[in-house]
């Protein structure tokens, strides 16, 4: 089993439509949570990081459950440039980082 | 400000050959993380630097794989021998702290393509 799922995707979706992706986690004593993006052929970038009380940048909205596991993300008013692949990201012991292997979003005019 | 660099950007060499890879991190940062892809697979921590201490190498896949970070500054990952498994996209990343909220920050990666 991995330590991350996530539904790989694509979710094809046009502009100004507001979009949900989940992940679940395996590792129980994982204390942060992030959301990263990716770009094709790019380095992860932080998108935000998923607090307990869930917690709102912009037009995107995080939320955990720690009993569950369970992370989402969602992006409300979705632009050309939100296109990429999103990353759920979970700590590990010494705050490694412990990748999913990504939901990727294609959002057309 | 600078970003995290990582050196060089692509590598293609032969089974059995040497590679030696290298980051630098942002300036002032003291932990340094190594990370990487395989073909079809997620982003896998490799290990973990704090100034020039191994804080966790736990994802260092087999004894071909040396880090090393003498100075606390760059850090270098040599690969020897490397294998066609190896090939990949190895990412560093760095964090000033390394609290559990901190940012890491990527750097673009190398393209390791062993033949």
């Amino acid at each position: 089993r991995k330590e991350v799922e996530q539904d790989p995707g694509p979710f094809n979706v046009p502009e100004g439509a507001t979009v949900a992706f989940n992940c679940t986690y395996s590792n129980s004593a994982s204390q942060s949570f992030f959301w990263y993006r990716q770009d094709c052929r790019k380095e992860p970038k932080l998108l935000m990081s998923v607090y307990s009380s869930g917690n709102e940048d912009g037009r995107f909205t995080a939320q955990l459950n720690r009993a569950s596991q369970y992370i989402s993300l969602l992006i409300r008013d979705s632009k050309l440039s939100d296109s990429a692949t999103y990353l759920c990201v979970p700590s590990g012991g010494y705050n490694k980082l412990i990748f999913g292997a990504g939901t990727r979003l294609a959002v057309h005019p | 400000e600078a970003g995290v660099t990582q050196f060089p950007s692509h590598s293609v060499i032969e089974k059995g050959q040497t590679v030696t890879l290298r980051c630098d991190p942002i300036s002032g940062h003291d932990n340094l993380y190594w990370y990487r892809r395989v073909m079809g697979k997620e982003i896998k921590f490799l290990l973990h630097f704090v100034k020039e201490s191994k804080q966790d190498e736990s994802g260092m896949p087999n004894n071909r794989f040396l880090a090393e970070r003498t100075g606390g500054t760059y850090s270098t990952l040599k690969v020897q021998p490397a294998e066609l498994e190896d090939s990949g996209v190895y990412f560093c990343a760095s964090s000033q702290d390394g609290q559990k909220w901190e940012t890491q920050y990527f750097g673009p990666g190398t393209r390791l393509l062993v033949l």
